[in-house]
């Protein structure tokens, strides 16, 4: 099946530093990818959707200046959580849509954990 | 506006036996169903998904899932629990363009 991957699969870093997450799509094209963000136990909160060649579209109440997101090409999105926070400490999950034989499905990467100290 | 409901915070089954996991939905449409399941500090995992067709949908893992359009639900079940099968299970939808998640239905198998 399609694999879409994280990278770093985890992160710490200090207060007032950006951090770059990787979302890639390894085995298919997907024009649209999305960030999640979780809570520990609580469920997913869509951020963003992120389009291949567009600007990316926000969540009421996600800060675009403060989690930048670039979609340059078709199998790569980045989410970059600028000058991060402690409060900014998550798992980050991104997915990828792919429509392949006419059905749009979508992929998960494996998260990325991220700690601000 | 499309939701996802998870009435269920945990959901407590002794191994070997049936269990279910609820989930109803909203979405105006038709909608696109999916079970995910995520292990400790891992991403999601898909399980299964309706899209149209036949309402029960078989998955993964020996799970299935049973799409009722009157109740606007889709169940996930399987016939006899493991106890590796514990884990968070999140119910979603997509209608339109975005995926939404339930809350999240925790399940413990009991040995």
């Amino acid at each position: 099946g399609a694999v879409v991957s994280q990278h770093p699969s985890w992160v710490i870093c200090k207060s007032g530093t950006s951090v770059k997450i990787e979302c890639r799509s390894l085995d298919f094209q997907a024009t649209t990818m999305f960030w999640y963000r979780q809570f520990p136990k609580q469920s997913l909160m869509l951020m963003a959707t992120s389009n291949e060649g567009s600007k990316a579209t926000y969540e009421q109440g996600v800060e675009k200046d403060k989690f930048l997101i670039n979609h340059a090409s078709l199998t790569l999105s980045t989410l970059t959580v600028t000058s991060a926070h402690p409060e900014d400490s998550s798992f980050y999950i991104c997915s990828a849509r792919s429509s392949i034989r006419g059905q749009e499905t979508q992929y998960f990467g494996p998260g990325t954990r991220l700690l601000v100290l | 506006a499309q939701s996802v409901a998870q009435p269920e915070d945990q959901v407590n089954v002794a191994e070997g036996n049936p269990l279910t996991v609820k989930c109803t939905y909203s979405v105006s449409g038709n909608p696109y169903l999916f079970w995910y399941v995520q292990y400790p500090n891992r991403g999601l995992q898909f399980l299964l998904k309706y899209i149209t067709g036949d309402n029960l949908v078989k998955g993964s893992y020996g799970f299935e899932a049973e799409f009722n359009k009157s109740q606007t639900s889709f169940h996930l079940k399987k016939p006899s629990a493991l106890v590796s099968d514990s884990a968070l299970y999140f119910c979603a939808v997509t209608g339109g363009f975005k995926t939404i998640f339930g809350a999240g239905t925790r399940l413990f198998v009991k040995a």
